[in-house]
């Protein structure tokens, strides 16, 4: 079945370094894809999405990259800081009724300092 | 401010206590989550309301039993529980569902519940 899944389930790097969080989907008709943040007491939180069109997106100091061909995704988050550390999520949404969700596993960030 | 609250938020119960959980959401939207976080596993979606109407129930046991009186509102009531059924319950809200758009869904702070 359609599944969404994160390679690593954790990652440490040294506060003022670039992170990377990748994810692997295998649903290829997933048309938008949704990055979460959850930090420790409080419910996931909107970062970035991209659309299966698009290979790139860039937000405030995150970007997505998109590759459709092996069905991956990735969050880079620049000069990361301690508010940073957190669990990170990918999501997907197939095309079809009801638009819903499906998570990966998460990946939790540490920020060293 | 999320704009989602949820209470309480811990809950410690019996396998045979009877307990609701409560989700407001104060941004106008038109539909609501439920969605079960476990430890090391992926957000399980639960159940979707759009307009106060249930549109998805993804195989939930019926020990879980939702109800939506008004779009601002939804409860999930509890009964006969299990251990497994500890969780992180979070709830959702979204402009609305359906195929022609995605909407953004903002979560709530989830209620940790424990069932002994």
């Amino acid at each position: 079945g359609e599944s969404v899944g994160l390679h690593l389930p954790t990652l440490s790097v040294q506060e003022g370094d670039n992170s990377i969080i990748n994810c692997a989907y295998s649903n290829s008709a997933s048309d938008y894809f949704i990055w979460y943040k959850q930090e420790s007491g409080k419910g996931p939180q909107f970062i970035i999405d991209i659309r299966s069109n698009m290979d790139k997106r860039q937000g405030q100091r995150v970007t997505v990259l998109l590759n459709k061909t092996v069905k991956h995704l990735s969050l880079q988050i620049a000069a990361t800081q301690p508010g940073d550390s957190a669990v990170y999520f990918c999501a997907e949404i197939s095309s079809g009724s009801a638009r819903q969700l499906t998570f990966g596993s998460g990946t939790q960030l540490t920020v060293l300092p | 401010e999320t704009g989602v609250t949820q209470t309480p938020r811990h809950l410690v119960m019996g396998m045979t206590n009877k307990k609701s959980l409560k989700c407001e959401q104060h941004l106008g939207h038109n539909a609501m989550y439920w969605y079960k976080q476990s430890a090391k596993k992926p957000l399980e979606l639960m159940f979707v309301y759009s307009l106060e109407e249930r549109v998805e129930n993804n195989s939930v046991p019926s020990r879980f039993s939702p109800e939506c009186p008004n779009s601002s509102h939804l409860f999930l009531h509890l009964h006969t529980l299990q251990p497994e059924d500890s969780a992180l319950y979070l709830c959702a809200s979204s402009q609305d569902t359906g195929p022609s758009s995605y909407n953004e869904q903002f979560f709530g702070p989830g209620t940790r519940l424990t069932v002994l």
